[in-house]
């Protein structure tokens, strides 16, 4: 069974730091692009990072670009959000998700099959 | 502001039908690209629904459904029951952004 487990959420001050974990399990994870997905409160999802297989690629949503940086380790089966110069618009409850990469008419995207329960990161003085 | 438009609400009662529609632009679902479906119940881990437009993985019930035309798609949810009262999102791919995008969400409620 497949189980992405968030953890690492908390209260920070603004510019401040914060640094997420998503502990993986039932499959093998090195085979899979993995995303970071966030929900503001009352807000809809919003796409954050993204990162290949190997770590080679990463993407991110332009609002973070600079201030997060995504990453993973295989051998621990983990994947990771670094935060920083955090802003009150980065509260969100960020949700760990597999991306198996869907294909079609010759483009490839994300497809996002298994999530995690989410982390909550609350940035506020 | 959310990429894919959707209607912030929609009810029924039990065994009766709805639609949930998610709208876009020519650089995203008018662009060819394929639209998704999510279910979330807060305080859980959202649950993939639809895929590819009108694809259920293994394990979704066929009373839900998928479509798109143009811009636009829609999940419609027939014979309607009271574990369906979630959120809906929509997703995407945005080529001018080069980023997934969602929709704002549809909450179902179950009368």
């Amino acid at each position: 069974e497949v189980q992405l487990v968030e953890s690492g959420g908390g209260l920070v001050q603004p510019g401040g730091s914060l640094r997420l974990s998503c502990a993986a399990s039932g499959f093998t994870f090195s085979s899979n692009w993995m995303s970071w997905v966030r929900q503001a409160p009352g807000k809809g999802l919003e796409w954050v990072a993204n990162i290949k297989q190997d770590g080679s690629e990463k993407y991110y949503v332009d609002s973070v670009k600079g201030r997060f940086t995504i990453s993973r380790d295989n051998a621990k089966n983990s994947l990771y959000l670094q935060m920083s110069s955090l802003r009150a618009e980065d509260t969100a409850v960020y949700y760990c998700a597999r991306n198996i990469g869907y294909c079609s008419g010759g483009r490839c995207y994300a497809l996002f099959d298994y999530w995690g329960q989410g982390t909550l990161a609350t940035v506020s003085s | 502001q959310s990429v894919l438009t959707q209607a912030p609400s929609v009810s029924g009662a039990p065994g009766q039908r709805v639609t949930i529609s998610c709208t876009g632009s020519s650089s995203n679902i008018g662009a060819g690209y394929d639209v998704h479906w999510y279910q979330h119940l807060p305080g859980t881990a959202p649950k993939l629904l639809i895929y590819g437009n009108n694809n259920r993985p293994s394990g979704v019930p066929d009373r839900f459904s998928g479509s798109k035309s143009g811009t636009s798609a829609s999940l419609a949810i027939t014979g309607l029951q009271a574990e369906d009262e979630a959120d809906y999102y929509c997703q995407s791919h945005d080529r001018s952004l080069s980023a997934s995008v969602f929709g704002g969400g549809t909450k179902l409620t179950v009368l």
